[in-house]
């Protein structure tokens, strides 16, 4: 069975872009949350999606959003990107949106913004 | 708010040796607490987890008690391997706000094992 999976995996943008990542759920799990991870830090919480509806966001800028679609794969959205952006992105699935610790992680990807 | 505190690394020990990593929290609600480790290359998986006090987690050898009295939720291992070596990183959930805070974690240990 596949894994969570995260696309692209590497990407670099410059300050004030946009960026798109996006998320795959393993098959049946409903819930998708996003971490952001800066080196040497652990995950930070960005948001929490289940069954298509934000359940819980950190604390997190304006600028920072996302979706869940009806096959609850998901993107994050990240606009007028910062140099402080720069960070490995993780997507994690869940069966359920109260599983909160068990998580599914991908293996993120990493933007790096010049 | 919530935060975790576990001891910083590297932690590098040979192998067989035994390992205690130190994790610490502060929570405001019935925190449940987990331990994450990430193997070089990999994603972050779950290693063992505990949901409420005094309870017990273990998996691969490792094990950690979900001790109230001292807010805290020590990994141990009796004899370490080299393949052991990876980021470890301690977290908990609230979830007496239903977990849709998300996990918090702990900044992580980088454990080396030397043969």
């Amino acid at each position: 069975d596949a894994g969570v999976t995260q696309s692209p995996t590497h990407l670099i943008k410059t300050r004030g872009q946009h960026v798109t990542l996006r998320c795959s759920p393993i098959s049946g799990h409903k819930s998708v949350s996003w971490y952001q991870q800066v080196l040497g830090q652990g995950p930070q919480f960005i948001f929490q999606y289940y069954e298509k509806e934000e359940r819980g966001r950190g604390n997190f800028p304006d600028r920072f959003s996302a979706r869940q679609f009806p096959n609850y794969s998901s993107e994050l959205n990240v606009n007028a990107l910062l140099l402080g952006d720069s960070a490995l992105y993780l997507c994690a699935s869940s069966l359920f949106s109260v599983d909160a610790g068990e998580l599914f992680f991908g293996e993120g990807s990493r933007l790096t913004v010049l | 708010g919530n935060s975790v505190t576990q001891m910083e690394g590297p932690v590098t020990l040979s192998e067989e040796a035994f390992l205690t990593i130190n994790c610490t929290y502060t929570a405001t609600g019935y925190p449940s607490l987990f331990w994450y480790v990430q193997y070089p290359g990999e994603g972050l998986q779950l290693l063992l987890k505990a949901t409420k006090a005094d309870d017990k987690g273990s998996n691969k050898g490792f094990e950690a008690t979900y001790r109230k009295e001292t807010t805290s939720f020590h990994l141990e291992k009796g004899s370490v391997q080299v393949s052991d070596s990876a980021v470890y990183f301690c977290a908990l959930s609230d979830v007496s706000g239903g977990g849709a805070d998300g996990l918090t974690f702990g900044k992580g240990t980088h454990l080396i094992i030397q043969p």
